[in-house]
C-alpha cells in the first residue's frame, strides 16, 4: 500500500482565493511527523510546514495551514489568498517515528499548482 | 534554515564516464543523508541513505555498484554515477536532516545529469 496518497495531479486556483491540497496516509505507527515540501520549476525543495501525530492543533506558517484529520489519515495543505509565486508542484511526506532523522521520508506523487491572474 | 549545498548544479557528460556529485551541510552535522532521483514531473525516488562512516543502504532495485556512495564526514556525502548511460540521466536530490525544529529534511539544490 502507498504510504502517501496525493490524488489531486494538478489543481488550478485564482490569485488571492484559497485552496486545498489533498494528502492522505497510511502508517500502523503511532508516532510520525507529516510535512509538505514545495518545489518550484528552479527544483529546489522547499519545507512548508510540519505537524506531529502527537499535535493537538492544526499546524500554521503564515499562509499555510495544514488540516490535520488523524482518524481519517488525512493532512490537507491549506494555502490562503494563493500569490502567482505559489504555483509549484507540492509533495506531501510522512516520517515513521518523531524524531529519528535516520528515518526514510515517504513522498507522494505530488500537485501540480497553478494560480492564475 | 539549515543549508545543504550540491555541486554541481548541471552536468552533460558522454556515455561510458562517471560523474561525481557532492552533497555538503553547510551548517550542520549530518550523521544521515539521503539521496533521490527524480524524472520530469514525477515524485522523488529514494535511492539510498548514506550514513557516515558505514556503507549505504540502498533501496530495492538501485544498483549500488552503478551508484556509489561515500559519506566520510558529518558534512560530506557523494554519489559516483560509474560508466553512465543515457538512462541515468535524471535530477538527482540529496537530503540531510537533524537541523530544524521539526527534523525535517532540507534538501540540496539538485544536479541535472545528462549523459549522452
Amino acid at each position: 500500500a502507498q504510504k502517501i496518497t496525493q490524488t489531486q495531479p494538478g489543481m488550478f486556483v485564482q490569485e488571492k482565493e484559497a485552496v486545498t491540497l489533498d494528502c492522505t496516509y497510511d502508517t500502523s505507527d503511532p508516532s510520525y511527523g507529516l510535512f509538505w515540501y514545495k518545489q518550484p520549476s528552479s527544483g529546489e525543495m522547499i519545507f512548508l510546514i510540519y505537524q506531529g501525530s502527537y499535535d493537538q492543533q492544526n499546524a500554521t506558517e503564515g499562509r499555510y495551514s495544514l488540516n490535520f484529520q488523524k482518524a481519517r489519515k488525512s493532512a490537507n495543505l491549506v494555502i490562503s489568498a494563493s500569490q502567482l509565486g505559489d504555483s509549484a508542484m507540492y509533495f506531501c511526506a510522512m516520517r515513521e517515528g518523531l524524531r529519528n532523522t535516520g528515518n526514510q521520508f515517504y513522498f507522494g506523487t505530488g500537485t501540480s499548482l497553478t494560480v492564475i491572474p | 534554515g539549515a543549508v545543504v549545498s550540491q555541486h554541481p548544479s548541471r552536468v552533460i557528460c558522454k556515455s561510458g564516464t562517471s560523474v561525481k556529485i557532492e552533497c555538503r551541510s553547510l551548517d550542520f552535522q549530518a550523521t544521515t543523508m539521503f539521496w533521490y532521483r527524480q524524472f520530469p514531473k514525477q515524485s522523488l525516488m529514494l535511492m539510498a541513505t548514506s550514513n557516515e562512516g558505514s556503507k549505504a543502504t540502498y533501496e530495492q532495485g538501485v544498483e549500488k555498484d552503478k551508484f556509489l556512495i561515500n559519506h566520510a564526514s558529518l558534512t560530506l556525502s557523494t554519489l559516483t554515477v560509474t560508466s553512465a548511460h543515457p538512462e541515468d540521466s535524471s535530477f538527482y536530490i540529496c537530503s540531510a536532516g537533524g537541523a530544524g525544529s521539526y527534523n525535517e529534511q532540507f534538501f540540496g539544490p539538485g544536479t541535472r545529469l545528462t549523459v549522452l
